[in-house]
């Protein structure tokens, strides 16, 4: 019964340095994205997956990377951490258009 | 633009009321909407998804309305319990991405 899975939940990085939060899900789900939460701008879409080999940026991409190789993975990577990167990160999937979204527990990075 | 608004941003009541939460959205061109709660340092928990065709879904003591054109949805939350207490999130699905609003804070009181 995991759902959505996101790890690690807490990472502190230093500025430059890069990273992979890691976001699985065993629902079968086609699309899959992510999205950052700030106080008071609520959740922001970073990328997108709507299938294997398939991505698209979403609102705020710059500075994040991803790929989708297989169904259940979809890793973003930061290249050069940033302290405006400093975030709550939270990863989604869902059946295909209109199906309800299933959020993993999210990943608080501070950048320091 | 979709843009999405939540009133009030924070709400306090007493254990037992009755409560209405408020979303509006400024494009009614949605395929669903979705209600959402957030614990403090938690995920997002899904609670109710209204399709566009549909007028409103209930789950317990939820209730969730949609007016496509008016631009409106409502969360009803029925003898409100300490339990519920939470940031209350709506999103509205339109193409590939989920636009949501900034939440409602709500605390239930003994």
């Amino acid at each position: 019964n995991a759902g959505v899975t996101q790890t690690p939940k807490f990472q502190v990085l230093k500025t430059g340095q890069s990273m992979t939060l890691q976001c699985a899900q065993d629902m079968n789900h086609e699309y899959m994205s992510w999205y950052r939460q700030d106080p008071g701008m609520g959740l922001r879409l970073i990328h997108y997956s709507v299938g294997a080999g398939i991505t698209d940026q979403g609102e705020v991409p710059n500075g994040y990377n991803v790929s989708r190789s297989t169904t259940e993975d979809f890793p973003l990577r930061l290249l050069s951490a940033a302290p405006s990167q400093t975030s709550v990160y939270f990863c989604a999937s869902r059946h295909g258009v209109g199906a309800e979204a299933f959020f993993g527990q999210g990943t608080r990075l501070t950048v320091v | 633009k979709q843009e999405v608004t939540q009133i009030p941003a924070a709400l306090s009541v007493p254990e037992g009321e009755n409560l209405v939460l408020n979303c509006s959205f400024t494009d009614s061109a949605i395929y669903n909407l979705q209600w959402f709660r957030q614990d403090p340092g938690k995920g997002l928990t899904s609670l109710l998804l209204i399709q566009s065709s549909q007028r409103e879904q209930t789950s317990g003591r939820l209730n969730a309305s949609l007016d496509k054109s008016s631009g409106r949805s409502t969360l009803y939350i029925a003898a409100s319990q300490p339990g519920d207490s939470a940031t209350y999130l709506c999103a509205f699905q339109g193409g590939n991405k989920l636009t949501f609003g900034t939440g409602t804070q709500l605390k239930v009181e003994l």
